[in-house]
């Protein structure tokens, strides 16, 4: 079956421009959660949805960070006023329940800030 | 402060050889260990350990967790071009529902 799907897969955005990454989770999967990951580095958490409802948003760096799942499946994470030290790779990934620790991954978009 | 530590950071090996990459933990209510496998794309599951001293496995992939000594290890055997990869280790702390990952080990398979 279709496993997570993000879109755009790669982004270059100016300095000071927004940028809306989107992510579709597996279908029926109740959790999804962001990550951001920097080159050479792991995946860090950046925030939790369950169902629509945003339940843990405590790793977004600064409030130029902002997601949102407003019918508890696709997703979308805004950065406004981009700045160097965002470019990264964004991580998407869903789970089938809030209780499942299994969380599957969708590939990827890497921003770079110019 | 939650702390997840991968060592080595990389390996080169060729074909044929076994190898073990570790994965040590600092977690507050530990629940389970997961290693993921991560090609230039999506991290991809291999295996979630929640009981000490039970092996899991799959083909040439096995891992072992040890919650005394707060360690986890992957192995692999016979390696082939294809385990050339960044392996990473993730622990579910606390109360949280998000993983906290290390920094991972970059394995190269040289034919």
């Amino acid at each position: 079956g279709a496993g997570v799907s993000q879109s755009p897969r790669y982004k270059v955005a100016k300095r000071g421009q927004d940028v809306a990454l989107r992510c579709d989770p597996i279908s029926g999967h109740v959790s999804l959660f962001w990550y951001q990951q920097a080159l050479g580095q792991g995946p860090e958490f950046l925030t939790y949805f369950q169902n629509e409802a945003q339940l843990d948003k405590s790793g977004l760096p600064s409030d130029r960070f902002f997601a949102e799942r407003p019918e508890g499946s696709v997703s979308t994470l805004k950065i406004q006023r981009t700045q160097q030290e965002d470019s990264a790779v964004y991580l998407c990934a869903s789970s089938l329940t809030r209780t499942h620790y299994e969380q599957y991954f969708g590939p990827g978009t890497r921003l770079t800030v110019t | 402060e939650d702390k997840v530590v991968q060592s080595p950071l990389s390996l080169v090996v060729h074909e044929g050889d076994t190898v073990t990459l570790n994965c040590s933990y600092e977690v507050t209510n530990f629940r389970s260990l997961l290693w993921y496998k991560q090609e230039k794309k999506a991290p991809t599951f291999l295996f979630m350990l929640t009981s000490s001293g039970i092996e899991k496995k799959s083909g040439r992939l096995s891992s072992i967790l040890d919650k005394k000594e707060l360690f986890s290890i992957l192995n692999i055997t016979a390696t082939q071009t294809g385990d050339s990869a960044v392996y990473l280790c993730a622990v579910f702390p606390g109360s949280a529902r998000q993983l906290t990952f290390g920094s991972g080990t970059q394995l190269t398979v040289l034919p």
